[in-house]
């Protein structure tokens, strides 16, 4: 079965700060995908970033950058320069081959001006 | 390109009523997905149909809960009789592909619509 752990409820960062938001997975399935989602409080999921199992590289989007380490399987979100819009509920999901999406609980960001 | 949509936005029912809620995909979109998400917690997949046929309905609460797509485009989702732990956000999302076949491909990513907030009171 396929799980997300989000150990992070909440997480402040100074407004142009750096922050990492923690994800660790766990799957049985050799092949499948992470995502990362933001949920402001308007409550509509907005897609941030993938990163495939077999990808070499980290993947990155704009501020938003995934530290895959497939060994440990974590994949922590890490967002550059904080802006205040950033201010919103985080979702780190995956799906494996065969499977459906799959949820963590989310983390809370609050961009401390 | 118009994305998912959702109606009603808002919604408050007594329980023991009914309720319905309707979505509208991404044209094109072979894959649509109904989650619900409490209060605090991440999205649970509740139904996914691939054009108008159910891929997974496991997590859906049958006894009260159906849904249905017709002619492979817009679908519906029906609460009967609705209880108190149904308040939540129903969220519906939709996909290009099938999203049960690969677990690497990008094109698998899912576009949400803005959700339904239920109160059952």
């Amino acid at each position: 079965a396929q799980k997300i752990t989000q150990t992070q409820p909440g997480m402040f960062v100074q407004e142009k700060e750096a922050v990492t938001l923690d994800c660790t997975y766990d799957t049985s399935d050799p092949s499948y995908g992470l995502f990362w989602y933001k949920q402001p409080s308007s409550g509509e999921m907005i897609f941030l970033i993938y990163q495939g199992s077999y990808d070499q590289q980290n993947a990155t989007e704009g501020r938003y950058s995934l530290n895959f380490q497939k060994a440990r399987k974590s994949a922590n979100l890490v967002i550059s320069a904080s802006q205040l819009g950033d201010s919103a509920m985080y979702f780190c999901a995956m799906r494996g081959y065969g499977q459906n999406f799959v949820f963590g609980p989310g983390t809370r960001l609050s961009v401390l001006p | 390109e118009a994305g998912v949509a959702q109606s009603p936005r808002y919604k408050i029912i007594e329980k023991r009523q009914s309720v319905a809620f309707w979505c509208n995909p991404i044209s094109g979109h072979a894959t649509l997905y109904w989650y619900q998400q409490i209060l605090g917690q991440g999205p649970k997949l509740l139904i996914q149909f691939q054009n108008n046929g159910v891929v997974d309905d496991s997590q859906l609460p049958k006894d009260r809960f159906s849904a249905e797509r017709l002619k492979g485009v817009d679908s519906t989702l029906k609460i009967q009789p609705a209880k108190l732990e149904d308040s939540a956000v129903y969220l519906c999302a939709s996909s290009l592909v099938p999203g049960t076949d690969g677990g690497s491909q990008r094109e698998y990513e899912q576009y949400f619509g803005p959700g339904t907030r239920l109160t059952v009171t």
